[in-house]
């Protein structure tokens, strides 16, 4: 099975409205990252946290790595903030970087 | 500060000929280098790592091959194309002695017909 999923797989949202984006692990991991992929495709790194919670402006994530799960919330979302959100988890020998399917977030104005 | 190119950035090809895509990173010696392939809308896969020239390690067996000829280099090709490798593929690096974030690359489309 899936080795990362999260939820919700979509979401819409009215602007300034907060989002809470799950992420959730099968197996055991070294750290992992939030990534914002753009509709062209390309990936922006949001935040590399292997544990505890972590701030970027609107964005904060919050990892528990014992319990083998990750959070990204976004507060007060803007129109530019639609896209697709991805996390990944890299593996104990920090080789493998293994992505969930992503959750395609749409804010509307 | 350290960058990251791959080219081309988009390639129409037929089924059954060769492919080359390429990238390279300025700015940082011995990077750890990533190949990763995203279907349309797929989940994305790691393909390839290399921790040094001239080693590769496959991750996912997609009839692809990779090589790493330069520390800055990491080339990602196959001989015959199939039509299940189009898609998105994109490189990423990670800095070797810290092993924490991967930076990627603005990405190759492929389209095969």
């Amino acid at each position: 099975g899936q080795q990362v999923q999260q939820s919700p797989a979509s979401l819409v949202l009215q602007e300034g409205e907060n989002a809470e984006l799950q992420c959730n692990f099968s197996t055991s991991l070294n750290s992992m990252q939030w990534f914002y992929q753009r509709p062209g495709g390309s990936l922006v790194s949001l935040f590399y946290n292997p544990s505890g919670t972590k701030h970027s402006g609107r964005l904060t994530s919050t990892t528990v790595i014992k319990e083998r799960r990750s959070s990204l919330h976004i507060s007060s979302s803007q129109t530019t903030d639609s896209g697709t959100y991805l996390c990944a988890f890299h593996n104990n020998a920090g080789a493998k970087l293994t992505f969930g399917g992503g959750t395609r977030l749409t804010v509307r104005p | 500060a350290q960058t990251i190119h791959q080219w081309p950035v988009a390639e129409i090809k037929a089924v059954g000929s060769p492919l080359s895509l390429g990238c390279t990173i300025k700015g940082k010696s011995s990077p750890n280098l990533y190949w990763y392939w995203q279907a349309t809308g797929g989940t994305l896969q790691q393909l390839f790592y290399s921790i040094t020239v001239g080693q590769v390690e496959s991750v996912v067996q997609l009839n692809l091959s990779a090589s790493r000829p330069k520390d800055d280099q990491f080339i990602l090709s196959t001989e015959k194309l199939l039509l299940s490798h189009s898609g998105f593929y994109l490189c990423a690096w990670r800095n070797r002695d810290t092993q924490d974030t991967q930076y990627f690359g603005p990405g190759t489309r492929l389209l095969v017909l």
